[in-house]
């Protein structure tokens, strides 16, 4: 069964303290991995995609990188507006165009 | 221009009552799909739709039904509502070509449904 893991569930840190959050996944046939921002009240809002080991993709001070198990969302000096829950998402298996399944996310505050 | 634009956002109602939420993109895609988010934030999905067609529908319950007048909207009507269906509600949309930006998904501000 297609399943996405996300951690840690919680992150707090300080302005300028740099991380990474996780996004490790089961599923047959990777058809691209996602990462969104939610804030609260809104909806997801897109951040990048990837579809191969190797591949990195950069926006601002966010850097997402995939292996073929996992992926990583490196957040460089963040500021308190980079706080927010971040979603990873795999698309499922055998379906074009079709629906994501997402981890809980990883909620992140960041504290000037 | 919102690009997938939900209504209601906020929709408080009795237990047994039918509901529907609309969703309009006027992104020119062609798949639009709908998630329910739990209290506990995790989103899944409930049915996609594609050139009319029901793509997929995850073990939904039959009260929920998806519609779709035309490409751009795809409406969810809610019969007989329990405690349980309370969450928030998404609609989201993606384009259907071949190149490699074929499936983001872009999705609405949600509707917060509360059935009392």
């Amino acid at each position: 069964e297609d399943q996405v893991t996300q951690s840690p569930e919680a992150l707090r840190l300080q302005e300028g303290e740099s991380s990474s959050l996780n996004c490790s996944y089961t599923v047959s046939g990777l058809r691209g991995l996602f990462w969104y921002r939610q804030d609260p009240g809104k909806g997801p809002e897109f951040l990048f995609t990837l579809y191969s080991a190797g591949e990195e993709k950069e926006k601002e001070r966010l850097k997402a990188t995939l292996t073929k198990k996992e992926s990583f969302l490196h957040i460089t000096a963040p500021k308190p507006e980079d706080s927010a829950t971040y979603l990873c998402a795999v698309r499922m298996r055998n379906q074009a165009g079709t629906a994501l399944i997402f981890g809980k996310g990883t909620t992140l505050s960041v504290s000037s | 221009d919102t690009a997938v634009s939900q209504t209601p956002k906020y929709l408080v109602t009795q237990m047994g009552n039918d509901k529907s939420i609309k969703c309009e993109q006027n992104l020119g895609h062609d798949t639009m799909y709908w998630y329910k988010q739990d209290s506990k934030k995790f989103l899944k999905i409930m049915f996609s739709y594609n050139n009319k067609e029901l793509i997929i529908n995850e073990t939904v319950p039959n009260r929920f039904s998806p519609k779709s007048p035309d490409k751009a909207h795809l409406n969810l009507h809610i019969n007989s509502l329990e405690l349980g269906d309370s969450a928030v509600y998404f609609c989201a949309s993606s384009p259907r070509t071949s190149g490699l930006s074929s499936y983001e998904q872009y999705f609405g501000p949600g509707t917060r449904l509360t059935v009392t």
